[in-house]
This record gives structure tokens, C-alpha cells and sequence, in this order.
């Protein structure tokens, strides 16, 4: 069974400055999705981010950018110029490619702190 | 991106009772659903992915008579809660895939999420 483990509960991070979350899986499988997702107080899930695991670069969206290391199996967040509202928290997730029945392994979350 | 609507967002009941819960996808047609129940300061939980037409697939756990899902149409999933306690009290989410598009291509096959029914059963 696909796992993914994020070590750190909570992060925190002065307005302005960058800010990188860690997330590791577990998989047999050889293509698959990972994602980012944040969850502010409203507790709407928003997609931060998704990478293609047969993609070699890595995906950025805006202050936004990963750092995959398939061997590892490692798929860091790094937030640039962070400001008040990526205050959150933020969800590592793995997902198979094929078929209606690949579903989402989400990790336990990191909670990050914007400070002024 | 594409939306999702969960009706209601916040639901109080007393014990015994049953509570549906609606999701909809607004601007697309997903052949998938799924729902997850969220425990504070955790992380989600997936109890059942629903295909249109087809009985849902509960995950290891979740009892299928206690929550009835039913995914009648490409655009609206139900879950109901039946003979609710105070156990079930939970913040539940539904999710919506995009699906294939024309001629077997997939489109973006992106999963969206609604904004979440808080439900709390005195």
C-alpha cells in the first residue's frame, strides 16, 4: 500500500521569506501523480501544485515550486515571498495514473504560520 | 478551475435521526466521486468512491448501511448519514473527478473539492 509521510507538523515562516515542506511516499508503482494541497481556515481544499511522476522537471505555479527526487521518493514545497494568506495547511498527495479506481493518499499535514 | 458544491454546509441533528448530504459538480460532469470525513487537526479520510451508476466502493471501515452514498447522476452524489450519533459527529467532504473527454482522451483528470458540511449530532 502507497504511504506518504510528512515529518513535520508545524512550520513557520516570516512574511516575505521562503519556506520549504517536506513529504515522503512509498510506492511500488512506476507512474503516478503527486499533488500539494492547502487548506486554510475555511477548510476548502485548494490543488497548490501537481507533478507527473514521468516528468523530470519539477512543476512551479507562480511562488510555488517543488523539488521531486523520484529515487528518493521525496516531493518537497518550497513557498517564495510567503505572505498572510498561505497561512494553512498543507496536505502531501500521492495517486495513481490509471483507472476510476486510483484514489488520493493524502499525508498528515503540516501546519504552517505566517509571521509578520 | 472547476467548481464543486456541497448543500448543506452546516448541519445540526439530534441522535437517530438521518442527514443527506448533496455534492455537485457545477461546470463539468465527473464520473468519480469520493467522500472523506476530516477529524479536527487531522488529515482526510476516504470512506467511499462513487461511480455514476454503479454501486459505491466503501473503504475498509466505513459502514456501508450507516452511510449510503448513492450516484445517481454525473453531476450529484449523495451521502446520507443514517440513525446519526454523536460519533458521526465530523466534518465531511466530497470530491469530484474530471473524467475522459472526446475520443478517449483524458482531460486535465484533476480532482476538485467542495468547501466541506460540518455536522454535529447532539
Amino acid at each position: 500500500a502507497q504511504t506518504v509521510t510528512q515529518s513535520q507538523p508545524e512550520m513557520s515562516v516570516q512574511e516575505a521569506e521562503t519556506v520549504t515542506l517536506s513529504c515522503t511516499y512509498d510506492t511500488s508503482e512506476s507512474d503516478y501523480y503527486l499533488f500539494w494541497y492547502k487548506q486554510p481556515p475555511s477548510r476548502q481544499m485548494i490543488l497548490v501544485i501537481r507533478q507527473e511522476a514521468y516528468k523530470q522537471q519539477n512543476a512551479t505555479e507562480n511562488r510555488f515550486s517543488v523539488n521531486f527526487q523520484k529515487a528518493a521518493k521525496s516531493f518537497s514545497l518550497k513557498i517564495s515571498d510567503s505572505q498572510l494568506g498561505d497561512a494553512a495547511m498543507y496536505f502531501c498527495a500521492y495517486r495513481t495514473y490509471t483507472g476510476t479506481a486510483s484514489k488520493l493518499t493524502f499525508g498528515t499535514g503540516t501546519r504552517l504560520q505566517v509571521t509578520l | 478551475g472547476a467548481v464543486v458544491s456541497q448543500h448543506p454546509s452546516r448541519v445540526i441533528c439530534k441522535s437517530g435521526t438521518s442527514v443527506k448530504i448533496e455534492c455537485r459538480s457545477l461546470d463539468f460532469q465527473a464520473t468519480t466521486m469520493f467522500w472523506y470525513r476530516q477529524f479536527p487537526k487531522q488529515s482526510l479520510m476516504l470512506m467511499a468512491t462513487s461511480n455514476e451508476g454503479s454501486k459505491a466502493t466503501y473503504e475498509q471501515g466505513v459502514e456501508k448501511d450507516k452511510f449510503l452514498i448513492n450516484h445517481a447522476s454525473l453531476t450529484l452524489s449523495t451521502l446520507t448519514v443514517t440513525s446519526a450519533h454523536p460519533e458521526d459527529s465530523s466534518f465531511y467532504i466530497c470530491s469530484a473527478r474530471t473524467g475522459l473527454g472526446l475520443a478517449g482522451l483524458f482531460l486535465r483528470d484533476e480532482q476538485f473539492f467542495g468547501p466541506g458540511t460540518r455536522l454535529t449530532v447532539l
